[in-house]
């Protein structure tokens, strides 16, 4: 089983509403990641949590506040985004991050709109 | 800097026939190469892989070339199946790290 499960699917919201996107996996993976990625474009790291710590950033800016409740589950907290931060949202995770021969695996990612 | 590149935007084969989609990389710290497939409105699934160590990898109608001195990997599909139509990235990671450096993809279309 190889499964990442994200909620919602689909989420509209506008610029001043609070919401959030959610992400569990049960393969026992110890490190789980964030990626945006926007149409014709390759996904973009945003952040890895490894063993439940925080341990990548990539200057993501701070309306996007991610959250690692236990080892198998991974939040994105979302508060006053803007219209350009609509795209499709992944969640993915891995045996252990830095490991030569470390598989990713994503989820099959939530779509946020933001109006 | 674009350290993976897919430098085929698309690619059409007949069913039946063999796909091979390319991917050039720049940095020889990487490892471990990987291709996953997109479908629109879904997550990348993750396909086949190939460590630094081989230059040959198989899976089925799916099979993977490396050529370290070049700095190039492969894809090859036989035979291509309508079904595989879909976006392919190739990604690249190295020891000791946790990203992974995407290409920008090949839309391949396999024609019935």
């Amino acid at each position: 089983d190889t499964e990442v499960t994200q909620t919602p699917k689909h989420l509209v919201m506008g610029m001043t509403n609070k919401k959030s996107l959610k992400c569990e996996q049960h393969m026992g993976h110890r490190a789980m990641y964030w990626y945006k990625q926007k149409a014709k474009k390759p996904p973009e790291l945003m952040f890895v949590y490894s063993y439940e710590k925080l341990s990548i950033n990539e200057s993501v800016p701070s309306r996007f506040s991610p959250e690692c409740p236990n080892s198998s589950l991974l939040n994105l907290h979302l508060h006053a985004l803007q219209p350009e931060d609509s795209a499709l949202y992944l969640c993915a995770s891995s045996p252990d991050k830095g490991l030569a021969g470390n598989t990713i695996y994503f989820g099959e990612g939530s779509w946020l709109t933001v109006v | 800097d674009q350290q993976v590149k897919q430098n085929s935007p698309s690619l059409s084969v007949q069913e039946g026939r063999i796909s091979i989609l390319n991917c050039d990389y720049t940095n020889s710290m990487f490892d471990y190469f990987l291709w996953y497939k997109k479908y629109p409105a879904e997550g990348p699934t993750f396909l086949i892989s190939i460590s630094s160590i081989k230059d040959k990898n198989e899976d089925g109608r799916f099979t993977v070339f490396l050529n370290k001195s070049a700095k190039h990997l492969s894809l090859h599909i036989v035979p291509s199946q309508p079904g595989d139509s879909a976006v392919y990235f190739c990604a690249a990671s190295r020891s000791g790290a946790n990203n992974l450096f995407f290409g920008t993809g090949t839309r391949l279309t396999v024609i019935p």
